[in-house]
Order: structure tokens, then sequence, then C-alpha cells
């Protein structure tokens, strides 16, 4: 069965710091994908990214970069210079390529970041 | 963003009572999902659809059930609430059932079952 956990269930800090959300996942399958999510205080799901398991590149985005590690099964996502805006609960989540209950996502518990000025 | 809306955003209810929520898109995608989050949890599958008139459980699909009768609405329906069903509900689309696509969330909606 899948599953995804994000262990930090809280990370605090002050502007400008960098942050990295941690992400470890479990799966059978050798197909499958990786998401982060962004929910603001405001409470919708943003979509951030999308990897497939056969693609280990790392990805940067501005201040947003993800580490996509199969040797360890993580896929972590760090915030560089991070502002206030960046607080918001952050979900990592796995879809099976070949799952049975259509293409249903897996969230981890999801990590609260709080970014104090 | 994707044209995702659910109706109500907010709901209190008292144990016992029945409760429909709705999930509107614009998009025509074939894809539709019902998840609720609860904290620790993350977000939980209950029921998602395939097409108009075809669904399947998901991973917490005891209590509720699912209709969808055009492909921009689909609906979620607690026959009885419980306070266990307390919860945001998140609606969610995608094109296609493959692991590819990426799943696109409505607003959600609060519900607190009394």
């Amino acid at each position: 069965a899948q599953k995804v956990t994000q262990a930090q269930t809280e990370i605090s800090v002050v502007e400008k710091e960098d942050v990295t959300l941690d992400c470890v996942y479990e799966t059978r399958d050798t197909t499958y994908y990786l998401f982060w999510y962004k929910q603001p205080p405001s409470g919708e799901l943003v979509f951030l990214i999308r990897r497939n398991s056969f693609d280990e590149q790392n990805e940067i985005s501005g201040r947003y970069s993800w580490n996509f590690q199969k040797s360890t099964s993580s896929f972590n996502f760090t915030i560089t210079a991070s502002q206030v805006v960046d607080s918001a609960v952050y979900f990592c989540a796995l879809s099976e390529a070949y799952n049975n209950a259509g293409n249903m996502l897996t969230f981890g518990g999801g990590t609260r970041l709080m970014v104090k000025p | 963003d994707a044209g995702i809306t659910q109706s109500p955003r907010h709901k209190v209810t008292e144990t016992g009572t029945p409760v429909t929520l709705r999930c509107h898109q614009t998009e025509n995608h074939r894809y539709m999902y019902w998840y609720r989050q609860d904290p620790g949890h993350g977000l939980r599958l209950i029921h998602y659809s395939y097409g108009v008139k075809d669904t399947d459980k998901g991973e917490v699909s005891d209590g509720y059930s699912v209709s969808r009768s055009k492909t921009e609405d689909f609906l979620l329906t607690l026959e009885s609430a419980t306070s266990s069903q307390t919860s945001v509900y998140f609606c969610a689309i995608s094109e296609s059932r493959t692991s590819t696509d990426t799943q696109y969330f409505g607003p959600g909606t609060r519900l607190t079952v009394l």
C-alpha cells in the first residue's frame, strides 16, 4: 500500500531563512508520481509541482526547489529566502500509476510552515 | 485557476440529518473526486467518478454516497450525518485517470455535525 510521511508537523522560521520540508514515501510500484500542494490560510489547495518516478532531476522554480531521491524514497521541498507569504500548510502526495482507485492521491499529514517577519 | 466551485462553503447540521454537498466544474473533465481533510491525516479519498453515472469507492467511503448525473456536477451525500463526519471536504477534478494528470481542487466545504 502506498504511504506518504511528512515527519515535520510544524516549522517556524524567520523571514529570509531557507527551509526544507521533508517528504518520505512508500510504494511497491515502479511507476508513480509525486506532488506538492500548498494550502494557505485561506484554505484552498494550490498545486506546486508534479514529478514522475523516472525523472530524478532536481527542479527549481524561483525560490522553490525540489530534491527527488529514489534511493531514499524522498521528495523534499526547499524554500530559499523564505517570505511571510510562504506561511501555509504544505502537502506531499503520491499517485501510483496502476492503482485501482482512479487516480487516487495519497497525502502526507502536511507540514505547517510559519514564517515570521 | 480550474473552474471548480463547491456549495455550500460552510454548513452546520445536527447528527442524524442528511446532508448533500455539491461540486460543480466548468472544465469538462471526466474525473471528479471527493476528499476529506482532517488534522494529521492530510486528505483522504472518499469516492471518485470516472464518468456520468460511473462512480467508485475510495479509502474512506463508509457513510457516504455519491452521484453524478451530469459531467459538470458531482454530489456527495451523507445519509445520516455523524459527528465523525465533521471535516473539510474538497472536490477535485482531473482530465484523465493517468497519474500524469494533476488533480485540481475546489475551495472546500467546512461541515460541522453537532
